[in-house]
C-alpha cells in the first residue's frame, strides 16, 4: 500500500535550520508538495513539485528531492513557523492523493 | 483570487449521510481540481477525493464505497456525499482547490493552494 513518513516532531531554536523528511516509495516517481497548519486554521501550501514555492511564501522554505525521500527545510527559523507540516503526493499511477502524518515543528 | 466558501451539516446521527457544498468565487473553475480532505479531531490530514470541472473523479480507496463527489460547474460548486457515516466519520472538513495544466496525455498539479474555511462535523446518536 501506499504510505508516506514523517517524523513526529521536530524542535529548533530561533534562528537554526529545520528540515522534516517525507519518506515513500512512490516518491521516486510523484511530485512532493507541503503544507503547513497552525491550530484552527487550514492548511498553507508551502511548497509545489517539491522544491517550488508559491507566491508569497517567505525564501527561507525550500524543498528537496532524493530518491524515495523529500525533504522540506526551513532556514532561519522563526516563532511563526511553529506549526504542524504536511506532505501530500500521489500513488505511482496518478489515482489517489495521500498526506503524511504530519511533523509538529516546534520552536524552541 | 479565487476563495472558497464551504457549507453543510455540522451534526448527523449514525448511519445517516454526509452533505457539504463548496462555491468556488474568482479565477477559472475549470483550471483547478476540486478536493475534500478531512481531519479528526487531533490528528493528521486525510485526503477524500476530487473532481474536476468536467466531473471526473479520483476517489481515497478506503472511503470509495460511500462516496460520491460531484460538480455543478454551471453555479461553480461541487459538493461532497459521504453515506452510512459512523463516530469515525466526525471530522473537520476542508474543501480545497489545486491550479492544474491539462496536457496532452496528463495534467500538471500544481497543490491545493486554496482552502475553505472548514466545517466541523460530529457523527453522535
Amino acid at each position: 500500500s501506499f504510505e508516506l513518513t514523517q517524523p513526529p516532531s521536530v524542535s529548533v531554536s530561533p534562528g537554526q535550520t529545520a528540515r522534516i523528511t517525507c519518506s515513500g516509495d512512490a516518491l521516486s516517481e510523484q511530485y512532493a508538495y507541503w503544507y503547513h497548519q497552525k491550530p484552527g486554521q487550514a492548511p498553507v501550501l508551502v511548497i509545489f513539485k517539491d522544491s517550488e514555492r508559491p507566491s508569497g511564501i517567505p525564501e527561507r522554505f525550500s524543498g528537496s528531492s532524493s530518491g524515495t525521500t523529500v525533504t522540506l527545510t526551513i532556514s532561519g527559523v522563526q516563532a511563526e513557523d511553529e506549526a504542524d507540516y504536511y506532505c501530500q503526493s500521489a500513488d505511482s499511477s496518478g489515482s489517489y492523493a495521500l498526506f503524511g502524518g504530519g511533523t509538529k515543528l516546534t520552536v524552541l | 483570487q479565487v476563495q472558497l466558501q464551504q457549507w453543510g451539516a455540522g451534526l448527523l446521527k449514525p448511519s445517516e449521510t454526509l452533505s457539504l457544498t463548496c462555491a468556488v468565487y474568482g479565477g477559472s473553475f475549470s483550471g483547478y481540481y476540486w478536493s475534500w480532505i478531512r481531519q479528526p479531531p487531533g490528528k493528521g490530514l486525510e485526503w477524500i477525493g476530487e473532481i474536476n470541472h468536467s466531473g471526473s473523479t479520483n476517489y481515497n480507496p478506503s472511503l470509495k464505497s460511500r462516496l460520491l463527489i460531484s460538480v455543478d460547474a454551471s453555479k461553480n460548486h461541487f459538493s461532497l456525499e459521504l453515506s452510512s457515516v459512523t463516530a469515525a466519520d466526525t471530522a473537520v472538513y476542508y474543501c480545497a482547490g489545486a491550479p492544474v495544466l491539462y496536457l496532452l496525455q496528463t495534467v500538471d498539479y500544481f497543490g491545493m493552494d486554496v482552502w475553505g474555511q472548514g466545517t466541523t462535523v460530529t457523527v453522535s446518536s
